[in-house]
């Protein structure tokens, strides 16, 4: 079985500053693993997606996470939170059968001016 | 990108009553749809996978009779609450696949149940 977990389930940055949401998974496979974001009464959006290729992973909105098979760890960062980042952040990973999705608990993102 | 569009995006009922809900993929077609639930400040759950043409696949503990699903077209699936209770009362999101990858999802729909 496939499960993912996010470790913070909230995270509070200031603006400018780094932004690291931290997910670990177990996957008795090699996965596909994803990060989406869900604004307030807005539809979840993909920030970024890895599927076997590179390690490193470049998303939207300078977003960018780092497969660590090693560490079995997915973790999305960004160099300079901006206020418009606020936001829940969510680790996935597609568990076998076609595009089944398995949602960590969730991240709440707090970007204070 | 993809559009996935839900109707309504939010419903009240009254408890025995049933509620239909539409996900449609407005510029693609979708054999495969996805419907999850989401609770206040949870996290999204699988519920069921929606088949064209075929029955839906649920999920363990998900209740078919409850909620019901139908896709009868390659752009529509619906989920219909049977006899809602307030215990119903959440977010229910659909999702489609335009590729093996990437899942677009539609905006949500808050129901809730008095």
């Amino acid at each position: 079985a496939q499960s993912v977990t996010q470790l913070d389930s909230h995270v509070s940055v200031s603006e400018g500053t780094p932004v690291l949401l931290r997910c670990n998974y177990s996957s008795s496979y090699s996965p596909s693993l994803f990060w989406y974001v869900q604004h307030p009464n807005k539809g979840l959006q993909l920030l970024l997606k890895y599927t076997s290729a590179a390690t490193l992973v470049k998303g939207i909105n300078g977003f960018e996470a780092e497969f660590k098979k090693s560490e079995t760890s997915f973790h999305l960062t960004k160099p300079s939170a901006h206020m418009s980042d606020a936001a829940e952040y969510f680790c996935v990973v597609s568990s076998g059968g076609y595009n089944k999705l398995i949602f960590g608990a969730g991240t709440r993102l707090a970007v204070h001016p | 990108g993809a559009v996935v569009s839900q109707h309504p995006s939010w419903v009240i009922c009254k408890s025995g009553t049933s509620v239909k809900i539409e996900c449609r993929s407005l510029d693609f077609q979708a054999t495969t749809m996805f419907w999850y639930r989401q609770f206040p400040k949870q996290s999204l759950m699988l519920m069921a996978t929606s088949n064209e043409g075929s029955k839906a696949t649920y999920e363990q503990g998900v209740e078919k009779d409850k909620f019901l699903i139908n896709h009868a077209s390659l752009t529509l699936s619906t989920l219909t609450v049977t006899s809602a209770h307030p215990e119903d009362s959440s977010f229910y999101i659909c999702s489609a696949p335009t590729s093996f990858d990437e899942q677009f999802f539609g905006p949500g729909t808050r129901l809730t149940v008095l």
